[in-house]
């Protein structure tokens, strides 16, 4: 069964400071990762993914993430953070989008970032 | 372009109720999947369909069902709430196989579902 694992439910970074958010999973084939957004009262808006090939990825907004095999995990970073990055990430993973039937993504429980001036 | 859309944004039912909610997706995706997602938690998975057939289903009980129509829109249907069932649901909507950008879920704001 797959899972996803964020270790940290809460972080506090101040502005201007870099950001490293965890995700662990477990998946037993080649995963599909993914990392969303969260705003108050809103839906997810995607990130970044990875598919394969380049093992860091850029997404929007100035985050990136990096997939290691090894370590089963696919960590979330921005060099520089803005007040209005505070929101809920969520790290999640699907599996081969080949195969209908198995499209479902398992979803972390998230981690909220707050930001300080 | 019109993202993925869905209605009622909000509603408050009792338990014991029934609730419907509707779901449009983004213009030329015909794959359509529902979310719950419990206050302080991360989305799971309830049901994806695909060219209107059922492709996948979570673990909730039968009394969560859904359909999607000939257009693409789709319907998740609640019987017999249970104060459990106050949730965020969350719709996504995603390019059909073989497009390149196949495997990114574009989701809605959700609908906002209150069991007194």
């Amino acid at each position: 069964a797959q899972s996803v694992t964020q270790p940290d439910i809460h972080i506090t970074v101040s502005e201007g400071a870099s950001l490293e958010l965890r995700c662990n999973y477990s998946y037993g084939a080649t995963p599909y990762l993914f990392w969303y957004v969260q705003s108050p009262g809103q839906g997810l808006q995607l990130l970044l993914k990875y598919f394969s090939g380049d093992t860091l990825v850029q997404g929007i907004k100035g985050f990136e993430a990096e997939f290691k095999r090894s370590q089963s995990s696919f960590n979330l970073r921005k060099p520089s953070v803005h007040w209005s990055d505070a929101a809920e990430y969520f790290c999640a993973v699907g599996g081969t989008i080949s195969n209908f039937g198995n499209e479902k993504l398992t979803f972390g429980t998230g981690t909220r970032l707050t930001i300080i001036p | 372009d019109a993202g993925v859309t869905q209605s009622p944004t909000h509603l408050i039912k009792t338990r014991g109720q029934h609730v419907t909610l509707r779901c449009s997706p983004i213009s030329g995706h015909k794959s359509v999947s529902w979310y719950q997602q419990v206050l302080g938690q991360g989305p799971q998975f309830i049901f994806q369909y695909y060219e209107k057939e059922e492709r996948g289903r979570g673990n909730f009980p039968d009394r969560f069902s859904a359909r999607q129509f000939p257009n693409y829109s789709s319907e998740l249907n609640v019987n017999a709430l249970l104060l459990g069932d106050s949730a965020l649901y969350l719709c996504a909507s995603r390019h059909s196989r073989g497009h390149p950008n196949t495997g990114e879920l574009f989701f809605g704001e959700g609908s906002r579902l209150t069991v007194l």
